[in-house]
């Protein structure tokens, strides 16, 4: 059971928006700014795709934005292209540790 | 351009210890106050923390794993490493080292990562 809770899929269509949520609590997304979200291809490396709620390291397309709401962490993928099909994890800090979330599949359709 | 390339024993048998290097290229582990991490993913399954490490030695583990973890440091060999003792079946996973994106953050984001390398539990 992860700390931090998504959607099991998503999907959507080339050109389309779509939002992956990540719920929390007042002990993680809602009481620290530090909520990354990585995406993962099958059999590579995860890769950071936003920091600190909404910051995008260099390098990644400003069709990735991150926001949060309470104890709900958002991540929105706009203008979806084929290459965006791939695992999402979200992560946020603790006080003692750092958990991630159970990961969303994203489906380009 | 900074790397990070994960070795060790791919296989280790229950109840032994694991045992991971990080080697950092393309800059000094010590040249920043950044704290090193260890995650791990299980087959098929999600993330997990291991724990991080600055180059001066401070660490902060993942508490569900302190009490079987070592993460260690050697700055001469621009290394970091991980012990994980008494594992079983459930230890099984691709395990990554990666650096965060800022300085001073223990266990904030990772940005940098290495390949990984499978390690697998078994007689």
């Amino acid at each position: 059971q992860s700390a931090l809770t998504q959607p099991a899929s998503v999907s959507g269509s080339p050109g389309q928006s779509i939002t992956i949520s990540c719920t929390g609590t007042s002990s993680d997304v809602g009481g620290y700014n530090y909520v990354s979200w990585y995406q993962q291809h099958p059999g590579k490396a995860p890769k950071l795709m936003i920091y600190e709620v909404s910051n995008r390291p260099s390098g990644v397309s400003n069709r990735f934005s991150g926001s949060k709401s309470g104890n709900t962490a958002s991540l929105t993928i706009s203008g979806l292209q084929a290459e965006d099909e791939a695992d999402y994890y979200c992560s946020s800090y603790t006080s003692s540790s750092m958990s991630f979330g159970g990961g969303t599949k994203l489906t380009v359709l | 351009q900074l790397q990070l390339q994960e070795s060790g024993p791919g296989l280790v048998k229950p109840s032994e210890t694991l045992s991971l290097t990080c080697t950092v290229s393309g800059g000094s582990i010590s040249s920043s106050s950044y704290y090193w991490g260890w995650i791990r993913q299980p087959p098929g399954k999600g993330l997990e923390w291991i724990g991080s490490i600055h180059y001066s030695g401070s660490t902060y583990y993942n508490p569900s794993l302190k009490s079987r973890v070592t993460i260690s440091v050697d700055t001469s060999k621009n290394q970091f490493s991980l012990k994980l003792s008494s594992v079983t079946a459930a230890d099984t996973a691709v395990y990554y080292c990666a650096r965060p994106p800022t300085t001073g953050t223990t266990r904030s984001a990772f940005d940098i990562w290495g390949q990984g390398t499978m390690v697998t539990v078994s007689s």
